[in-house]
């Protein structure tokens, strides 16, 4: 079974520009979260998605957003680009009805703004 | 909110060697998960633990969740240099959210 793909891996950005991340989970997969990873913040959730709905939201400005389509695939979008939002950002699917939410990672996407 | 503290944050050693990394919060948790992350790949899961008191073993690797599901360690016994890579524990609340601790960066040296 093919693993958490994300596109692109790595992406540069001026500031002020906006940017789109893609994420398709694992087959079977529906909920699908994304987390942002810097070294000084460490990992911190971003949102979640099922069934194209946002379940949960972690603590980041308007300007990440996200969609799920109904494949389960997701997308990510920052508007508005600061120097600070040069991280590594993780996708993570999940299997819903699990005893667990054990994440499944894809490889990530590093955005460099500039 | 609901912190993850790791412990240490770095660690440098030989091969052979034993180590334990730390995983503490003042929280209680469902369940607790650990990942190692190598360099430029996300993270992967290596165990849950669901029990308090509980131990898992993975070959040279052993996990334990505290009696209260507030904590855990992760014991590496005659560390490779395969081991090299970025542990992170994360904790699950009743709400199934997920809460990563800030990781403990391990280079093993040959």
């Amino acid at each position: 079974k093919a693993g958490v793909t994300q596109t692109p891996r790595y992406l540069i950005k001026t500031r002020g520009q906006q940017v789109t991340l893609s994420c398709s989970p694992i087959s079977g997969h529906r909920s699908v979260s994304w987390y942002q990873q810097t070294p000084g913040q460490g990992l911190q959730f971003l949102f979640e998605y099922f069934s194209e709905t946002q379940r949960n939201k972690g603590n980041f400005p308007g300007r990440f957003s996200g969609r799920q389509f109904s494949n389960s695939r997701s997308e990510m979008n920052v508007s508005t680009l600061e120097l600070g939002d040069s991280a590594l950002y993780l996708c993570a699917s999940s299997i819903q009805g699990a005893a667990y939410n054990e994440q499944f990672f894809g490889p990530g996407t590093r955005l460099t703004v500039l | 909110t609901q912190l993850l503290e790791q412990s240490p944050q770095f660690l440098s050693i030989q091969e052979g060697e034993n180590l334990t990394v730390y995983c503490n919060s003042s929280s209680v948790f469902s369940s607790l998960q650990w990942y190692r992350q190598e360099p430029g790949e996300g993270p992967v899961l290596l165990v849950t633990v669901v029990t308090g008191g509980e131990v898992k073993k993975l070959k040279r690797l052993t996990f334990q969740f505290g009696d209260a599901r507030k904590d855990s360690s992760l014991h590496i016994t005659a560390a490779q240099p395969g081991d090299t890579g970025l542990y992170l524990c994360a904790g699950e609340n009743a709400g199934n959210m997920l809460t990563f601790g800030g990781g403990t960066r391990l280079m093993v040296k040959p």
